[in-house]
């Protein structure tokens, strides 16, 4: 099976850039998406093939994805970044999600 | 606008039977594929279950296969999961989630239904 690997958590300060990982064996070869998920609520698609915005979505928030890694950049983080983050890709007919990493802004 | 509304979520015993509802609106319901994803209490996302438009494809995680069942009725743009022998571990908030196209992302999600199995 595909495995993804996320960090546990980041800390970023306030008005800083937070990057978050998503590690996976070529998982350049892929096309990765990125949800956010606050607290009670459900997730929300960030971004959408490695690097497209959904319509609502700042351009503070990027994505790119090489070789192992796929990143998600949060530019000028704010308070209301705080929130769980997921990577997902489709690995033949399984969809995987990565364990998810807690964004903290101090 | 998109909604997706889950229901049926409970509280059951271990070898129990559920179904949930995920009732859609907003969109053209034979455009997307939909699947079940579920997230226990404190932990990640996982994903249960996948359906074409049409009904044509099914994929289960392993963790499920042989016990769940999706299905979907067009007429009435409605989803279902039947969940038969539910096991402690299966307690978690399911949401349905739609994708336009197979690989591509998850655009719209429910608000969840919570579904707790005790032994």
């Amino acid at each position: 099976s595909y495995d993804l690997t996320q960090p546990l958590s980041v800390s970023v300060a306030l008005g800083q850039t937070a990057r978050i990982t998503c590690g996976g064996n070529n998982i350049g070869n892929k096309n990765v998406h990125w949800y956010q998920q606050k607290a009670g609520l459900a997730p929300v698609l960030v971004i959408y093939m490695d690097k497209g915005r959904p319509s609502g979505i700042p351009d503070r928030i990027s994505g790119s994805n090489s070789g192992n890694t796929a990143t998600l950049t949060i530019s000028r983080a704010q308070a209301g970044d705080e929130a769980d983050y997921y990577c997902q890709v489709w690995d033949s007919s399984t969809v995987v999600f990565g364990g998810g990493t807690k964004l903290t802004v101090l | 606008q998109v909604q997706l509304v889950e229901s049926g979520g409970d509280s059951v015993k271990t070898g129990g039977s559920l179904r949930l509802s995920c009732a859609a609106s907003g969109f053209t319901f034979t455009d997307y594929n939909i699947c079940w994803i579920r997230q226990a209490p404190g932990r990640g996302l996982e994903w249960v279950s996948y359906i074409s438009p049409y009904g044509s494809i099914i994929y289960y995680a392993d963790s499920v296969k042989g016990r769940f069942t999706i299905s979907r009725d067009n007429a009435k743009n409605s989803l279902s999961l039947q969940m038969n022998s539910l096991r402690v571990e299966d307690t978690a908030v399911y949401y349905c989630a739609i994708e336009k196209t197979s690989g591509s992302s998850f655009d719209y999600w429910g608000q969840g239904t919570l579904v707790t199995v005790t032994s």
